[in-house]
């Protein structure tokens, strides 16, 4: 298994580019998220997923778009880049999200992005 | 919306000594869990706790969950530079469908 993918590694946008940022698992989890993480601010949720067809906001949603077409992908779209958007960004899934118990999340490597 | 706060935000120790990071929440956790994230790495997951009053062991690592499931700690004994990183605590949002993470806390060790 390749757990949890993304691409790009890096990327460096100009201000009012867009582009997609792409994740893919391979453990056929239910629930899927993404996170940015700002020096000194931890990680914040942006959107997520408890399954196919179905998609949430997190605590800082905007400026982002996401898609839950398939199981396996949920990319996130920056639809209009801003230098605020600088950060590295985490994809996440977990078998499900939902129960007292919760579930182990697996993060891919990050995607660090900056935008000029 | 559902917040935890851990603190301290930073901690530098010398080799061999102890270290403590505290999460609390102003509400009643069903769950917290704790992850590691190496300089340069992603979040990899340590444990989760469920229950009041949980205590659970890793080796040179204790983990405990408040008996009110309001606060949890993560203690290392006697670290080593293999422990340097950043720990953060998550737990559920209140609906139970997203995992919110605190600010964590960066951990430097010199030998």
């Amino acid at each position: 298994n390749a757990g949890v993918t993304q691409t790009p590694k890096f990327q460096v946008l100009k201000t009012g580019q867009s582009m997609t940022l792409q994740c893919a698992q391979d453990m056929n989890h239910e629930y899927m998220s993404w996170y940015r993480q700002d020096p000194g601010m931890g990680l914040r949720l942006i959107h997520y997923s408890v399954g196919a067809g179905i998609t949430d906001q997190g605590e800082v949603p905007n400026g982002y778009n996401v898609s839950r077409s398939t199981t396996e992908d949920f990319p996130l779209r920056l639809l209009s880049a801003a230098p605020s958007q600088t950060s590295v960004y985490f994809c996440a899934s977990s078998y499900s999200s939902s129960g007292t118990g919760g579930y182990e999340q697996y993060f891919g490597p990050g995607t660090r992005l900056t935008v000029t | 919306g559902q917040q935890v706060m851990q603190i301290p935000q930073y901690q530098h120790v010398q080799e061999g000594e102890d270290f403590t990071t505290y999460c609390n929440s102003s509400t009643t956790l069903s769950n917290i869990q704790w992850y590691k994230q190496r300089p340069g790495g992603h979040p990899v997951f340590l444990i989760q706790l469920v229950k009041s009053g949980e205590v659970k062991k890793q080796k040179r690592l204790t983990f405990q969950f408040g008996e009110a499931k309001k606060n949890s700690s993560l203690h290392i004994t006697a670290t080593q530079t293999t422990d340097v990183g950043t720990y953060f605590c998550a737990a559920n949002n209140q609906a139970g469908t997203a995992l919110i993470f605190g600010k964590g806390t960066t951990l430097s060790v010199s030998s």
